[in-house]
């Protein structure tokens, strides 16, 4: 059973330009998680979906971040007109549901130039 | 709303070395707690967890004990490895059920042989 999936894992953007990320959870997890982490600071969460819905979005920036989990493929997190401040490590997580543990992908590291 | 205080870092301790790195944590009613580590360049990876007061949560030689009447969840390891080098951060559900996790700010341990 493979692990979750991200990709890319590393990912260089101008200022300006648009930024996707892809989670793929694991197989039977139906929830996904994404976190932001700066820095040596810890991981801010982002987003919680489920299949075809957002259940919970109150970690996003309300302008330029949006994020879709589709019936078929992967949990998208979409950043458009990238800025510096933008420059983290993304982790998405999966779960198959109720109080069960979270499992993480390795991230996606995005350099914004 | 809930949250963790974990211990700052950085740690340096020498192999065989006994660890401990203090984490507590402020919630309403008794959510599951967790450890994560993150070793360098990686993902996050679930180290150990307890679901209730009193459990004691084990892996890989590292342990944590849920201490209600004093809010901690302290992991301990009684002689470390080099190989043990990495970030470990405590979380918590932020509410009941399955929802997203909040973290401390995370502990840098290096190791030297």
């Amino acid at each position: 059973n493979a692990g979750v999936m991200q990709n890319p894992r590393h990912l260089v953007r101008r200022r300006g330009q648009e930024a996707r990320l892809r989670c793929s959870p694991m197989k039977g997890h139906s929830h996904v998680y994404w976190y932001r982490q700066l820095p040596e600071e810890g991981l801010k969460f982002m987003v919680y979906l489920q299949k075809e819905n957002i259940i919970d979005e109150s970690g996003m920036p309300k302008e330029r971040f949006s994020a879709e989990f589709p019936k078929e493929g992967p949990s998208i997190l979409r950043i458009q007109q990238v800025v510096r401040g933008d420059s983290a490590a993304y982790f998405c997580a999966s779960s198959p549901g109720g109080p069960e543990t979270q499992y993480f992908g390795p991230g996606t590291r995005l350099l914004v130039l | 709303g809930d949250s963790v205080t974990q211990m700052e870092g950085p740690v340096t301790l020498s192999e065989e070395a006994f660890l401990t790195i203090n984490c507590t944590y402020t919630a309403t009613g008794y959510p599951s707690l967790f450890w994560y580590v993150q070793y360098p360049g990686e993902g996050l990876q679930l180290l150990l967890k307890a679901t209730k007061a009193d459990d004691k949560g084990s892996n890989k030689g590292f342990e944590a004990t849920y201490r209600k009447e004093t809010t901690s969840f302290h992991l301990e390891k009684g002689s470390v490895q080099v190989s043990d080098s990495a970030v470990y951060f405590c979380a918590l559900p932020r509410n009941s059920g399955n929802t997203p996790l909040v973290f401390g700010k995370g502990t840098r341990l290096s190791v030297i042989a």
